[in-house]
């Protein structure tokens, strides 16, 4: 596997499930993030986890819980999701977080497609 | 708080055209960086060009290049001698200078017309 892989790529849950999204890259980087794509808006950018530690949480519902054990992979467990949830769930990694070192470029996974019924 | 505005919903071009994608940014910030992200229909993302806002000089990537009018806040992207793969739907993002946070336009869906 290269680059940034998610599984799975298409998940069908209803409201009272739980479920987990997992996110892993191949890259040696240390910094990872969780974005939520929905259709008409722009990407939003939801965690981020440097060092395996959680360094944003974009004003997220409880009812998204990351997890990132250690700098190659991060989780998203799902637990009582609204309709309003369905989307396109996007992970992407990058080498660090300092901006000026060259650093910063962001190389996303494919995604899972999330529709919540 | 940065915006990032594609004003083109969607565009269309003949193969083997050129075709220009509009970005426009607002930020009061002298340090940042500017990207042009691919997304084809299998979803992946992809980093297709980057622009420093400290050069001057305009960013080219093969058959991609970008027009920085830092004064304007103004970021297109050319593709010349457009190709079938280059259907995508094509994002402008910006990254403040000071923090990892990249902000995405809505993107324009780009058609290919053989």
């Amino acid at each position: 596997e290269t680059g940034v892989t998610q599984t799975p790529r298409h998940l069908v849950m209803g409201m009272t499930n739980k479920k987990s999204l997992k996110c892993e890259q191949h890259l040696g980087h240390n910094a990872m993030y969780w974005y939520k794509q929905s259709a008409k808006k722009p990407l939003e950018l939801m965690f981020v986890y440097n060092f395996k530690e959680q360094t944003e949480n974009n004003s997220v519902p409880s009812r998204f819980s990351p997890e990132c054990p250690n700098s190659s992979h991060l989780f998203l467990h799902l637990h009582t999701l609204q309709p309003e949830d369905s989307a396109l769930y996007l992970c992407a990694s990058s080498q660090g977080t300092r901006v000026g070192t060259g650093d910063y470029e962001q190389y996303f996974g494919p995604g899972t497609r999330l529709t919540v019924t | 708080a940065q915006t990032v505005t594609q004003s083109q919903p969607e565009m269309s071009v003949q193969e083997a055209e050129t075709v220009t994608l509009s970005c426009t940014y607002d930020t009061s910030e002298s340090d940042y960086y500017l990207f042009w992200y691919k997304q084809p229909p299998s979803r992946q993302m992809i980093l297709v060009i980057r622009q420093e806002a400290y050069k001057q000089q305009n960013a080219t990537e093969n058959r991609f290049s970008v027009n920085f009018q830092k004064a304007a806040k103004s970021f297109s992207l050319k593709i010349s001698d457009s190709q079938l793969g280059d259907a995508a739907m094509y994002f402008c993002a910006y990254l403040r200078g000071s923090n990892y946070k990249l902000t995405f336009g809505k993107g324009t869906l780009l058609t290919v017309n053989p």
